[in-house]
């Protein structure tokens, strides 16, 4: 398997412009999170899907942000308009199953974003 | 006060030497996970338990509940295990879901 892939690797945008992170899941995983990684915040949980429902948003920043998975082997991350307050790495992972201890997660390679 | 509290935030030591990374944690979970990030900022998970002791060769995790601590020893360190280190919890969210909830990490960098 070719494990969970993310494009684009890297993106550079302008302040204003809308950003689209994809993610392609580990085929049979019906978990998918969305993280976001800085310097000041460590790793933070945006959302999770299962079986492409989201489940926990709570950690969307704002309303520019939105997410969605409109199959179980695509989701995508969209920021629109971009601030340069949103520049991180943003990370995928899915999850055979979720719940209790059992389960880990495989990340993806991860997106850096930098709006200037 | 962050929910998850890793120690040392920056270490440097010696190939070879015996490695402690410390993780306290202070809310209930029924779970801790530890990961890797790689220089290249990939992420690995290391391990993932909730009472007692793992060990996957060099490396060593332990778990203490009722203390809300964990340790990630790594014995004979090697200079491929510069990494960033992060622990991770698995709470119950607000939403009544499970969730990880991770610190900061600990940079590692172990010199030959």
């Amino acid at each position: 398997d070719a494990g969970v892939i993310q494009s684009p690797r890297h993106e550079v945008t302008e302040m204003g412009q809308e950003v689209t992170l994809r993610c392609k899941p580990i085929s049979g995983h019906d978990y998918l999170f969305w993280y976001r990684q800085t310097m000041m915040r460590g790793l933070e949980l945006l959302i999770y899907f299962n079986n492409n429902v989201p489940i926990d948003d709570s950690g969307m920043p704002e309303d520019r942000f939105s997410a969605k998975m409109p199959n179980a082997s695509f989701s995508t991350l969209k920021i629109q308009p971009s601030e340069p307050r949103d520049s991180a790495v943003y990370f995928c992972a899915s999850s055979p199953a979720w719940g209790g201890h059992r389960y880990e997660q495989y990340f993806g390679p991860g997106t850096r974003l930098t709006v200037t | 006060k962050n929910e998850v509290e890793q120690s040392p935030q920056n270490l440097t030591a010696q190939e070879g030497e015996f490695i402690t990374i410390n993780c306290s944690y202070s809310v209930g979970i029924s779970a801790l996970h530890w990961l890797q990030q790689h220089p290249g900022g990939g992420i690995v998970s290391l391990f993932m338990l909730s009472s007692g002791k793992k060990k996957h060769g060099r490396l060593i995790a332990t778990i203490n509940i009722q203390e809300k601590h964990s340790s990630l020893h790594i014995t004979a360190s090697h200079p491929r295990d510069s990494a960033v280190y992060i622990c991770a919890v698995l709470g119950i969210s607000n939403f009544g879901n499970e969730k990880l909830t991770f610190g900061t990490g600990t940079r590692l960098t172990i010199i030959p």
